[in-house]
């Protein structure tokens, strides 16, 4: 199976400040059709998962535009340009251009 | 209101069995591949199984394989995963999920049902 490594595993970070968070792959995410096939996720405590990105760069219905995706292969990263308190949370890389999909361990995004 | 409900965890001893469903509200159910994904207590995510709209397809994760059948039942636009043969390491909140491509784009999660595995 794929595996994902995100990092920092954990994030403080002041509001209004950017926050970058990286997801590297044990091999490439790059489809044949040109896509890379990778999923951004975050949980709010208490909470399920909600989707924030997809293929790497395009953002789920209603995910602000201070989120956004990038990279290719086996490097990737989520970058918030100004962190909100609401953006609390553990965000989660997944791959999907092997079955089964795999998730990275997580990061904890936290508020100074 | 769109929404997944998930019922049917509970606690089991190793070997045993339950079976989980999921009620899902407010879209059209046989339009969507559909999925289990779990969450260990203080873990991370573990992709489970998927089933296609019409379920003439599933795939799962190797350490069910055998153990675990995903089902639907689109005419009671319901989601099922029955677990026999289970483990400690089976122990997890079980999220039921849709998704808008087969593999990806889990757009709309549940708030889970949990299961645990102890003698």
């Amino acid at each position: 199976d794929i595996v994902l490594t995100q990092s920092p595993v954990s994030l403080p970070v002041t509001p209004g400040e950017p926050a970058s968070i990286s997801c590297r792959s044990s091999q490439s995410l790059l489809h044949s059709n040109g896509n890379n096939y990778v999923d951004w996720y975050v949980q709010k405590p208490g909470k399920s998962p909600q989707f924030l990105i997809y293929l790497t760069s395009n953002r789920a219905p209603g995910v602000p535009d201070r989120f956004s995706g990038s990279g290719s292969g086996t490097d990737f990263t989520l970058k918030i340009s100004r962190v909100e308190a609401e953006d609390v949370g553990v965000y989660y890389c997944m791959q999907a251009v092997q079955t089964p999909n795999t998730f990275g361990q997580g990061t904890w995004l936290e508020i100074k | 209101e769109v929404e997944l409900v998930e019922s049917g965890g509970g606690l089991v001893q190793p070997g045993g069995s339950l079976r989980l469903s999921c009620a899902a509200s407010g879209f059209t159910f046989n339009r969507y591949w559909m999925s289990w994904i779990r969450q260990a207590p203080g873990t991370g995510l573990e992709w489970v199984a998927n089933i296609k709209e019409d379920g003439s397809e599933k795939y799962y994760v190797d350490s069910v394989k055998g153990r675990f059948t995903i089902s639907r039942d689109n005419a009671k636009n319901s989601l099922y995963l029955q677990m026999n043969g289970l483990r400690l390491e089976d122990t997890s909140l079980y999220y039921c999920v849709r998704s808008q491509a087969a593999d990806y784009k889990y757009d709309l999660w549940g708030r889970g049902t949990q299961v645990t595995v102890s003698s």
